[in-house]
C-alpha cells in the first residue's frame, strides 16, 4: 500500500523561513506533489517532484530525495497568507490517482 | 481558468434520504475525483473516474456510489445519508497528469 506521514502543525513567524517534511512509503514511486488549502477553500497544487532535488517556485520550494522516501515543502519569507493547511501526496499509478497524507498545519504569526 | 464547481456549498439531509453531489469541470479532464475531509484525517478518495461511465471505487467507498454519463459531470449518490457522513465533499478533476483541480466544496450535513 501507500502512505505518507506529516507533521499534523508548525508555527512559524512571519518572514521567516519553515520547512514541513513528508516521509512516504510506497511499492511504485511516480513522483511527491504538494498542495495548500486554505480553512474553508479549496486544496491548490503548488508543487510536483519526480526527481531528486530541489524544485523552486517563487517563495515555494519543493525537495525529494527518493532514496530516504522523503520530501519537504520549504516556505521562505512567510506571509501572514501563507497559515493554512499544506499535504504532500503520491501518484498512484497513470490513473491521476492521488494519496494524500494527513495535511500540516501552518500558523504563521506577527 | 479551470473551473470546477460543486452544486451546493452547504447541505442539510435526513437521515435516510437519497443524497446527490453533483460535480461539473469544463475542461475537458478525463479523471474525476471525489473525496471526503475530515478533521484530523486529510483527504480521502471516495470514488474515481477515468473515463465516461468508468468508475474504480477509492479507499472508502462503503455507502456511496458514483455516475459518470457525461465527461464534465461526475455525480456522488449516498443511497441511505447516515449521519457518519456528514462531512466536507470536495470534488477534483485532471488530465493524466498529477495535478488536480477542486472544487469549493460541500459540506453536508447528516441530521
Amino acid at each position: 500500500g501507500q502512505s505518507l506521514e506529516q507533521p499534523s502543525e508548525v508555527t512559524a513567524v512571519e518572514g521567516a523561513i519553515v520547512q514541513i517534511n513528508c516521509t512516504y512509503q510506497t511499492s511504485g514511486f511516480y513522483g511527491l506533489s504538494w498542495y495548500q488549502q486554505h480553512d474553508g477553500g479549496a486544496p491548490t497544487f503548488l508543487s510536483y517532484n519526480a526527481l531528486d532535488g530541489l524544485e523552486e517556485t517563487g517563495r515555494f520550494s519543493s525537495f525529494l530525495s527518493r532514496s530516504d522516501s522523503y520530501g519537504y515543502l520549504l516556505l521562505q519569507e512567510l506571509q501572514m497568507k501563507d497559515s493554512a493547511s499544506y499535504f504532500c501526496a503520491l501518484p498512484s499509478g497513470n490513473t491521476g490517482k492521488l494519496i494524500f497524507g494527513q495535511g500540516t498545519t501552518l500558523q504563521v504569526k506577527p | 481558468d479551470v473551473k470546477v464547481t460543486q452544486s451546493s456549498r452547504y447541505l442539510v439531509k435526513r437521515t435516510g434520504e437519497k443524497v446527490f453531489l453533483e460535480c461539473v469541470q469544463d475542461m475537458d479532464h478525463e479523471n474525476m475525483f471525489w473525496y471526503r475531509q475530515d478533521p484530523g484525517l486529510g483527504l480521502r478518495l471516495i470514488y474515481f473516474s477515468y473515463d465516461v461511465k468508468m468508475k474504480e471505487k477509492g479507499d472508502i467507498p462503503e455507502g456511496y456510489s458514483v455516475s459518470r454519463e457525461k465527461k464534465e459531470r461526475f455525480s456522488l449518490i449516498l443511497e441511505s445519508a447516515s449521519t457518519n457522513q456528514t462531512s466536507m465533499y470536495l470534488c477534483a478533476s485532471s488530465w493524466s497528469g498529477n495535478e488536480q483541480f477542486f472544487g469549493p466544496g460541500t459540506r453536508l450535513t447528516v441530521l
